[in-house]
């Protein structure tokens, strides 16, 4: 089945402790992002990346690093998460490069807190 | 300002109306357009692309109007399984970034 996966999908931490949430893809796409989805201010682009070893920033980049050595992982990493990062985050993915012109599948989410 | 504005909502209407989601953007470079769907804290799924020709599938149409930097989301016959969230999508930056709009509540009730 072809699907986005998450891992964890709920994770409760606390402030300072490294962690990193998983993505994972099994559609051979080459675009990938992160999101994070809050209350009010809808879903804002973390991460994305075109290829392998190719990544950028989105719009709220602070706080997170992401790295692509593969073509099916795509791994978000808090390197000392904040209370402020508590949230909803998704990974998407599209067949091509972009965004722009294809659909974007999205995982289950996580739902992250951080005490 | 943000950069993809919709109206929150939530709209409350009976089965079998017919319903109007409107989002602008401020930035007139944006590349594509979406509208997508998402059920209660799960994960958006696309309901359609938006084109300036406009683009129909069943009871939903979609514009894009560059001039106005205005897209609309249009449902026809409403259902209860319509109940969700819409949420106006745009992609910037050559097609690499996506804004999504916070997104439109809608309950539709027998």
């Amino acid at each position: 089945e072809a699907q986005v996966t998450q891992n964890p999908r709920y994770l409760i931490t606390v402030t300072g402790k490294k962690l990193t949430v998983t993505c994972s893809q099994n559609m051979n796409h080459e675009y990938m992002s992160w999101y994070r989805q809050d209350p009010g201010l809808g879903l804002r682009q973390i991460y994305y990346s075109m290829n392998v070893e190719v990544t950028d920033k989105g719009d709220v980049p602070e706080g997170y690093k992401v790295s692509r050595k593969e073509k099916r992982n795509f791994p978000l990493i808090l390197e000392s998460p904040s209370p402020n990062q508590t949230s909803l985050y998704f990974c998407a993915s599209t067949p091509g490069g972009k965004s722009s012109t294809d659909t974007q599948y999205f995982g289950p989410g996580t739902r992250l807190t951080v005490l | 300002r943000k950069e993809v504005e919709q109206d929150p909502g939530p709209f409350n209407v009976p089965e079998g109306a017919t319903v109007a989601f409107n989002c602008t953007y401020s930035n007139s470079a944006s590349q594509s357009f979406f509208w997508y769907r998402q059920d209660c804290r799960k994960e958006p799924k696309l309901l359609m692309s938006v084109y300036s020709s406009g683009n129909e599938d069943g009871r939903f149409t979609a514009q894009l109007n560059r001039a106005s930097q205005y897209i609309s989301l249009l449902i026809r016959d409403s259902k209860l399984s319509d109940s969700a969230t819409y949420l106006c999508v745009v992609t910037n930056t050559g097609g690499f970034k996506t804004i999504f709009g916070a997104g439109t509540r809608l309950f539709v009730k027998a």
